[in-house]
């Protein structure tokens, strides 16, 4: 089946390490976001890309940076890690309609985050 | 900026029953979407409904329907027949018919299903 897969599913890192967060998929989307969720804060977009050559900052990318290596790949980078980059991370796609399409989003299974 | 507010951090509701969850949401655009997704344990993000904002009539999946009433900004959820697999996080989410598509998250609601 054509998903997004996210790798690794759990990592645990100390402070000050880089990080890389790794997301596939097999759905022939152009579009991917990444974003993080925070208990009672909902989920809020961390970068986003619309094709291999497009890179948007999101609200909160300080501290992040992103890599399109492809269509189907897209990495997020925490170069330096500290503590409250401790989260949940999720990877999304969507493909470009026209005419109204809604153009759904298709979430990975998250990554959870822990930096001590 | 778009906002989304959900104002019910937590809901319960004995099986078999009925529950509706709130989200209202801040834009001056007319042309939207907004969504309603699940987060079970599993912590998987799942579309459970959509509402474009050009239609006046209501969305509806089977036991999942919508009261969207635009001029007040309100797109509650309503679940019907609650059953114990319906326990999760629901969030509500806005996106911008505009060229850029981000969605904007609401908080989320726990739900829990009492047996």
């Amino acid at each position: 089946d054509a998903d997004v897969t996210q790798t690794p599913r759990n990592r645990i890192t100390k402070t000050g390490k880089r990080i890389m967060l790794e997301c596939s998929q097999t759905k022939g989307h152009d579009r991917m976001y990444w974003y993080r969720q925070d208990p009672g804060l909902g989920l809020r977009l961390i970068y986003y890309s619309f094709d291999v050559k497009d890179i948007n900052k999101g609200e909160i990318s300080d501290g992040y940076s992103v890599s399109r290596q492809a269509q189907a790949k897209f990495s997020l980078s925490l170069e330096s890690a500290i503590p409250n980059q401790t989260a949940l991370y999720f990877c999304a796609t969507s493909d470009f309609g026209t005419g109204g399409v809604y153009n759904e989003q298709f979430f990975g299974p998250g990554t959870r985050l822990t930096v001590l | 900026a778009q906002t989304v507010t959900q104002s019910q951090p937590e809901m319960s509701v004995q099986e078999a029953e009925t529950v509706t969850l709130s989200c209202t949401y801040d834009t001056s655009e007319s042309d939207y979407y907004l969504f309603w997704y699940k987060q079970p344990p599993s912590r998987q993000m799942i579309l459970v409904i959509r509402q474009e904002a050009y239609k006046q009539q209501n969305a509806t999946e089977n036991r999942f329907s919508v009261n969207f009433q635009k001029a007040a900004k309100s797109f509650s959820l309503k679940i019907s027949d609650s059953q114990l697999g319906d326990a999760a996080m629901y969030f509500c989410a806005y996106r911008s018919a505009r060229v850029g598509e981000k969605l904007t998250f609401g908080t989320g609601t726990r739900l829990t299903i009492i047996p």
